[in-house]
Parts: C-alpha cells; structure tokens; sequence
C-alpha cells in the first residue's frame, strides 16, 4: 500500500539554522515524489519534485531509494520560510495510482526571528 | 490570471442542507480532482476526472456527488451535510493523464466549509 509519512507535525528553528524536514514513504514501483508547501491563508503549490532535480527557494530533496525517503533541506531558513510543507507520493500518471497524490500529513515549519 | 479558481471561498450553512462547489480551471489540463483537508491538516483525495470520466473514486459518501460538464470544470455538490463534513476542500487539475508526463498538480485556493 501507498504511504508517506512525515514524522514531525510541528518544526520549528532559528532564522539562518538548516532546516530538514522528513519524509518516508512506502510504494512497491517507482514513484514520484513531491514537496508542496502551502503559506499561510495561501493555496498549495508545488515547491519541488524529485525528477526536477532542482533547488526552489533554496530548497532541495533527494530521492533515496534505499532509505526510501525525500527529506527537504535548506542551510538556511528565513523566517518567509514559515508554512506548513506536505511531501506527496504519486505513482505517476501511467503507474497504479491513476495520477492520484497521497499526502503525508504534513509539518508545520516556524522559522523564528 | 487564475489557474484554478473556486467558488465559494467560505460556506456556512446548517446541517441537512444541500450545497455545490465550483471549480474551473483553465490550464487545458484535463485531469481535475477534489481533496478534503480535514481539521487536522490532513489532505486526501476525493474523486478524480480525466476528460469528464470518473477515474478515482475513493471511499466517499455517496452524498458527495462529483460532476464534470466539460473537461474545465469540476463541480463537488453534497447532499445532506454532516457536520463531520465541515473541512476545507481543494480542486486540483494536473495534465492530461494518459500522456504519461509529471504528475504536477495545480491546487485552487480552497473552499472552507462549515456545517452548524
């Protein structure tokens, strides 16, 4: 069965500390991975996905296969940083999960002053 | 421009009632789909339409009935409202599903709801 997890409800650091916050996630063929970051009184929007290999925002997540998680990383937090951020696991749009996304229940991220 | 609107943004009403949200999107995409974010912040997917067919139908009451006039709109009326129903919920459109491409999906800005 499809799972992510996301162990830490609540996270909070100091402007200019790193930041990493998990995810876990369980799937029996290849997914794709996804953090979405939803700011306060805002819409969800995608941040970035594993297949991107990109850095949003200063942000970064690398997909690992063995440990099987795609935990977000920044060196630096600022304090706009604050939201509460969702990894997602999709088994693509071809894949079993018909292009649906499972959510992790999400970590809110306060980045203090 | 709006990608993916909602109307309304809030709903109050009283249990027992019957209410419709909107959803339009204008993307071009052709996969939309509702998401309920319960109190808890925790977001799960309802139904999913790709080209106005239903392809995702999840354990759902069936007083929650989706409807897709055209590819472009996706509409969520429920019958009945519960208060357990109160939540907020998110349309979402992603590209045409069969293409195989990413996954990205486009959220609407949510429609908080509240059953008294």
């Amino acid at each position: 069965a499809q799972r992510v997890t996301q162990p830490e409800k609540l996270l909070s650091v100091f402007k200019g500390a790193p930041v990493e916050l998990k995810c876990n996630y369980s799937y029996s063929g290849s997914p794709e991975l996804f953090w979405y970051v939803q700011y306060s009184r805002q819409r969800l929007q995608l941040l970035l996905r594993h297949i991107s290999r990109e850095s949003i925002k200063g942000f970064t997540a690398d997909l690992n296969k063995g440990e099987t998680s795609f935990h977000l990383k920044k060196p630096f937090a600022q304090e706009e940083d604050s939201a509460m951020y969702y990894c997602a696991l999709s088994g693509g749009i071809r894949g079993s999960t018909l292009g649906r996304l499972y959510f992790g229940r999400g970590t809110q991220l306060t980045v203090w002053p | 421009d709006t990608a993916v609107s909602q109307t309304p943004k809030y709903l109050v009403t009283q249990m027992g009632n019957d209410k419709s949200i909107k959803c339009e999107q204008n993307l071009g995409h052709d996969t939309m789909y509702w998401y309920k974010q319960d109190s808890k912040k925790f977001l799960k997917i309802m139904f999913s339409y790709n080209n106005k067919e239903l392809i995702i139908n999840e354990t759902v009451p069936n007083r929650f009935s989706p409807k897709s006039p055209d590819k472009a709109h996706l509409n969520l009326h429920i019958n009945s409202l519960e208060l357990g129903d109160s939540a907020v919920y998110f349309c979402a459109s992603s590209q045409d599903w069969a293409s195989g491409g990413p996954n990205e999906q486009f959220f609407g800005p949510g429609t908080r709801l509240t059953v008294l």
